[in-house]
């Protein structure tokens, strides 16, 4: 039973490019989570999908950032036209169902560095 | 806003001794509360949590005590093992209010020497 996937595990642009993570929830899941931890901090939420749906996303910044889950496929996370401060490590989560959205289990993130 | 937040980065226990970490909130909206482990190059994994109408929790190794009055948690790791250290986070959620985000500390690092 495979976890949480995340693709790529390391991602580098340059200022400017954009940037797309991926996230396979666990099998069976249909809640993702998304959240961004930056060098010497916690995990910061960002945002929450159902399939095809965004639920929450009061944590995501106003520019440059959308997420989708789409019925086929996984989710993904986009920053476009990424600056410096975009360097972080981003971590997808996923729960099966909303009676469990507390436990929420972890994708090993992706490590985005913008240069 | 730190809503969450661990005060000590790290700590360092001998093998076979009690470690205890500890966290406090602001938000009195908080009414469960969880603890994740975290590996470097890895995802933080689930390890234990709390409701707010309890006061402990045990599972193991493993106790987190709620203190809601002082708004404090902390969480019992006896004996401590080397496989234990890892970095350690908090984390809140506040299901009237904002569903299922959860609200993270900072972590503490915990270092078991053998």
């Amino acid at each position: 039973n495979a976890g949480v996937m995340q693709n790529p595990r390391h991602l580098v642009r340059r200022r400017g490019q954009e940037a797309r993570l991926r996230c396979s929830p666990m099998k069976g899941h249909s809640h993702v989570y998304w959240y961004r931890q930056l060098p010497e901090e916690g995990l910061k939420f960002m945002v929450y999908l159902q399939k095809e749906n965004i639920i929450d996303e009061s944590g995501m910044p106003k520019e440059r950032f959308s997420a989708e889950f789409p019925k086929e496929g996984p989710s993904i996370l986009r920053i476009q036209q990424v600056v410096r401060g975009d360097s972080a490590a981003y971590f997808c989560a996923s729960s099966p169902r909303r009676t469990e959205a507390y436990e929420q289990y972890f994708g090993p993130g992706t490590r985005l560095t913008v240069t | 806003d730190q809503q969450v937040k661990q005060n000590s980065p790290s700590l360092s226990v001998q093998e076979g001794r009690i470690s205890i970490l500890n966290c406090d909130y602001t938000n009195s909206m908080f009414d469960y509360f969880l603890w994740y482990k975290k590996y470097p190059a890895e995802g933080p994994t689930f390890l234990i949590s709390i409701s707010s109408i309890k006061d402990k929790n045990e599972d193991g190794r493993f106790t987190v005590f709620l203190n809601k009055s002082a708004k404090h948690l902390s969480l019992h790791i006896v004996p401590s093992q080397p496989g234990d250290s890892a970095v350690y986070f908090c984390a809140a959620s506040a299901r009237e209010t904002s569903g299922s985000r959860l609200t993270f500390g900072e972590g503490t690092q915990l270092t078991v020497n053998p």
